[in-house]
């Protein structure tokens, strides 16, 4: 059964703090992608790794970075956590072919106080 | 600025009703169409991958068509369930980029 793993269900931060979210992957795909979600708004692109050290920015990079030092790992970074960032975080992987499907995290909803 | 757009917004169908929605995208540089279901405290799930003009894929009691000269794709429930209840996602890919493109979605809920 493929699987999708991200670190926390949910999360409260305080304003300032550097956050780390954590997703891993257990099928080998070449893809990783960080999303976030709000109302209205769909699923937005952060931040996308297409292979190990490499990541590309997604529609909506700033505040965010992120570092995939291992195949199977994707994380993303709030350097300094704002309310604005206050959403539900959404972690993806697919192989490497462009018409294969995309596995998702069970996601993790980050409060910022 | 590459558009994916999802219609109708929501929709409430009673059990046994069939119904379908709409998915609209970019007809240049088309590569591949996708279809998730996002239920609720759960992950989306992908339903469908689509690139061929005039596919059509079923699932069970879902399927969907793909009209790639014209944009569109349609997704068909036949038979409505409660457990069909969901956001159903479409997302573009366009050529050579690993990105995909996503609608907001088609929130349907089935009343028993």
């Amino acid at each position: 059964d493929v699987k999708v793993t991200q670190s926390s269900r949910y999360l409260v931060k305080r304003t300032g703090e550097k956050v780390f979210l954590e997703c891993v992957q257990d099928m080998d795909h070449e893809n990783m992608f960080w999303y976030r979600q709000d109302p209205g708004l769909g699923l937005r692109l952060i931040y996308f790794s297409y292979d190990v050290k490499m990541k590309e920015k997604g529609d909506i990079p700033e505040g965010y970075s992120v570092s995939r030092e291992k195949k199977e790992r994707f994380s993303l970074i709030l350097e300094s956590a704002s309310t604005n960032q206050t959403s539900m975080y959404l972690c993806a992987s697919s192989p490497g072919a462009l018409n294969t499907e995309a596995f998702f995290g069970q996601g993790t909803r980050l409060t910022v106080v | 600025i590459l558009n994916v757009e999802q219609s109708p917004q929501s929709l409430h169908v009673q059990e046994g009703d069939s119904t379908n929605f709409t998915c609209s995208f970019p007809s240049s540089n088309f590569y591949a169409l996708h279809w998730y279901r996002w239920e609720t405290a759960k992950s989306p799930e992908a339903l469908f991958v689509m690139t061929l003009n005039g596919d059509e894929k079923k699932k069970g009691r879902i399927s969907a068509t793909l009209n790639t000269k014209e944009g569109y794709s349609y997704l068909y429930i036949k038979g409505s369930q409660p457990e069909d209840s969901a956001t159903y996602l479409c997302a573009y890919n366009a050529g050579n980029n690993r990105k995909l493109i996503w609608g907001l979605g088609t929130s349907l809920a089935v009343n028993p």
